[in-house]
């Protein structure tokens, strides 16, 4: 079946430090790739996506590319900022079945 | 644009209690889902209706666990009867559908249950 397996967390940085989140995948076919975020006390929301291999998903300054060959899609960003302090979720979704499957999470704490 | 509403936002029953959870997803969203989302855990999926109809409940536990989209809109999830491990926060989604243009979720802000 499909799984996601994200780094262990939490992790903890300064601001302006660079951050990844490493995500790896096991999946038939041809899946897309989400990252997903909750805030504190929000609802989880999608970042960002990418739908095919070397695809690159973006927002709001965080950046993931889509590696088929290594089957990864880790979130990255230059420069965290105390509002990105947040739960990030990867998640996959099989190809036109819309499910998706998340990692367990990964809690980011950026401090001033 | 309204969001995916959920209600209640929080409950707390006994074992072999029942509960339901109430979902009302995004206008003209025609995949909805219900995921549980266990403390510590990503959320899991439970059942995924696409309209009215059942697309994947593979992972639900029907012997106690029912739910149903009435009319291709709102949705219920019940539980009866509840366990301890039944503890969770329970998540509804919604999505335009499933392929790659109109599979982004969007999700509630979810039901905490607590069964003591």
């Amino acid at each position: 079946g499909n799984s996601v397996t994200q780094m262990e967390g939490p992790v903890t940085l300064s601001e302006e430090a660079f951050l990844t989140i490493n995500c790896t995948y096991t999946a038939t076919g041809y899946p897309s790739l989400f990252w997903y975020v909750q805030y504190p006390g929000e609802g989880l929301q999608l970042l960002l996506k990418a739908t095919k291999a070397d695809d690159k998903g973006s927002n709001k300054g965080f950046e993931a590319t889509y590696r088929k060959e290594t089957t990864s899609f880790h979130l990255e960003k230059g420069s965290v900022q105390v509002s990105d302090s947040a739960v990030y979720f990867c998640a996959l979704s099989e190809t036109n079945a819309g499910k998706s499957t998340f990692g367990d999470g990964t809690t980011l704490t950026v401090k001033p | 644009e309204a969001g995916v509403a959920q209600s209640p936002r929080y409950k707390i029953i006994e074992k072999r209690q029942s509960v339901a959870f109430w979902c009302n997803p995004i206008s003209g969203h025609a995949t909805l889902y219900w995921y549980q989302q266990i403390l510590g855990q990503g959320p899991k999926l439970l059942i995924q209706f696409q309209n009215n109809g059942v697309v994947d409940d593979s992972q639900l536990p029907k012997d106690r666990f029912s739910a149903e989209r009435l009319k291709g809109v709102d949705s219920t999830l019940k539980i009866q009867p509840a366990k301890l491990e039944d503890s969770a926060v329970y998540l509804c989604a919604s999505s335009l559908g499933t392929t790659a243009e109109n599979e982004k979720l969007f999700f509630g802000s979810g039901t905490q249950l607590s069964v003591l």
